[in-house]
């Protein structure tokens, strides 16, 4: 079975912080996605990569950015949390190929900016 | 750019009973995916069934089928024989089958609540 973790289900943080959300999946996935969930908003991509050191910016890349230095390590991070990046965060994996290929996703890390 | 709509925030149904979740999409493109996905209470995120759009034939698995239209741009699901496993946010989602196209996109998600 595919596996997606993530660092933390849930984590506090202040205003001004660096925050850094770490995803691991162990599928040797090419492709990773990190997603915003929020009530009544649905699942917005943040940014997703399809190798080590590739990244494209997704729907609402503003306020963050990630990192993926290893193939199965793909992080997030908020260089300054603020009050509204308060959410839930998902992490996905997907493998190779272009056809109805699902993606796998992790636990969730809800993250609350005080 | 493609657009996923769920008209139904929130859905009940007694358990046992049959339910169908709407949902469809906007697209000018003839070649995608659909998927649904349940994501349980505090539990992580699983596929529940997809389709291709180029087989006319509704996907099933198990007590999961769907309804596809293309042309009216459905695809809706039905749960038949209700559980109480299966109270949960229902999302729909869409590909693209273009190369290169990697992005899922979602609608904003059902809540089913079954009533035993």
């Amino acid at each position: 079975d595919v596996k997606v973790t993530q660092s933390s289900r849930y984590l506090v943080k202040r205003t001004g912080e660096k925050v850094f959300l770490e995803c691991v999946q162990d599928m040797d996935h090419e492709n990773m996605f990190w997603y915003r969930q929020d009530p009544g908003l649905g699942l917005r991509l943040i940014y997703f990569s399809y190798d080590v050191k590739m990244k494209e910016k997704g729907d609402i890349p503003e306020g963050y950015s990630v990192s993926r230095e290893k193939k199965e390590r793909f992080s997030l991070i908020l260089e300054s949390a603020s009050t509204n990046q308060t959410s839930m965060y998902l992490c996905a994996s997907r493998g190779p190929g272009t056809g109805v290929v699902e993606q796998y996703f992790g636990p969730g890390t809800r993250l609350t900016v005080t | 750019a493609q657009t996923v709509t769920q008209s139904q925030p929130e859905m009940s149904v007694q358990e046992a009973e049959t339910v169908t979740l709407s949902c469809t999409y906007d697209t000018s493109e003839s070649d995608y995916y659909l998927f649904w996905y349940k994501q349980p209470p505090s539990r992580q995120m699983i596929l529940v069934i997809r389709q291709e759009a180029y087989k006319q034939q509704n996907a099933t698995e198990n007590r999961f089928s769907v309804n596809f239209q293309k042309a009216a741009k459905s695809f809706s699901l039905k749960i038949s024989d209700s559980q109480l496993g299966d109270a949960a946010m229902y999302f729909c989602a869409y590909r693209s089958a273009l190369g290169g196209s990697e992005k899922l996109v979602f609608g904003k998600g059902t809540k089913l609540t079954v009533n035993p």
